[in-house]
């Protein structure tokens, strides 16, 4: 069984401060890690993954995430958050033996001016 | 912009309505999913193609019935819908078999059951 958690339903941030939204997984076997954005009135759009090799992945729109196996953590960052980051954020795992991909309840960035 | 579309955007029906939702990617794809996702939830899966073929139905009720003629198209027929049924459908493509790559999403459409 797979599942991934995001423990904050919401993070609110200034614009220009770094933005952090928090990962966490469970798989048994190795992971396929991902990031998606939706942005209101939208689908999902693809922001990186991890699959294997350096612990950190350089994705789009400036956005980051650093993969922690002892932690079990996949937390996505940006250096300098802007107004255009504010919306619905989605953490998600796939065992490498599973078709299925297994979202998190999801995170809802503000980041104000 | 999307490399997947999805028509129509919004749909507004009856209960004994039917109608049919269209999906269509042209990035050589061949496994084709289909999701429901209400507002602020993430996507539930629904159904997944992969080359053409049904692989999994997800305990889906019967009144929604996928179809896929091509390797490039995705249909979802509905009948007979619940208001609870009303949510925002969304079509996603991967290349097939390979579970690394990532699922690229429509911007859904959004359905309302009177």
């Amino acid at each position: 069984a797979q599942s991934v958690a995001q423990p904050e339903d919401q993070v609110n941030v200034a614009e220009g401060n770094p933005l952090t939204v928090k990962c966490t997984y469970s798989v048994s076997g190795n992971p396929y890690l991902f990031w998606y954005v939706q942005y209101p009135n939208r689908g999902l759009q693809f922001l990186l993954k991890y699959i294997t090799g350096d612990n950190l992945v350089k994705g789009s729109y400036g956005f980051e995430a650093e993969f922690n196996k002892s932690q079990t953590s996949f937390h996505l960052k940006k250096p300098s958050a802007l107004v255009s980051d504010s919306a619905l954020y989605f953490c998600a795992v796939r065992d490498i033996d599973d078709y299925k991909l297994s979202f998190g309840a999801g995170t809802t960035v503000t980041v104000r001016a | 912009d999307t490399e997947v579309t999805q028509t129509p955007k919004h749909l507004v029906m009856g209960m004994t309505n039917k109608k049919s939702l269209k999906c269509e990617q042209h990035m050589g794809h061949r496994a084709m999913y289909w999701y429901k996702q209400k507002a602020k939830k993430p996507p539930e899966l629904m159904f997944v193609y992969s080359y053409e073929k049904l692989s999994i139905n997800e305990s889906v009720p019967s009144r929604f019935s996928p179809e896929c003629p091509n390797s490039s198209l995705l249909n979802l027929h509905l009948h007979a819908l619940q208001p609870e049924d009303s949510a925002l459908y969304l079509c996603a493509s991967s290349q097939g078999g390979i579970g690394n790559q990532p699922q690229h999403f429509g911007d859904g459409t959004r359905l309302s059951i009177l």
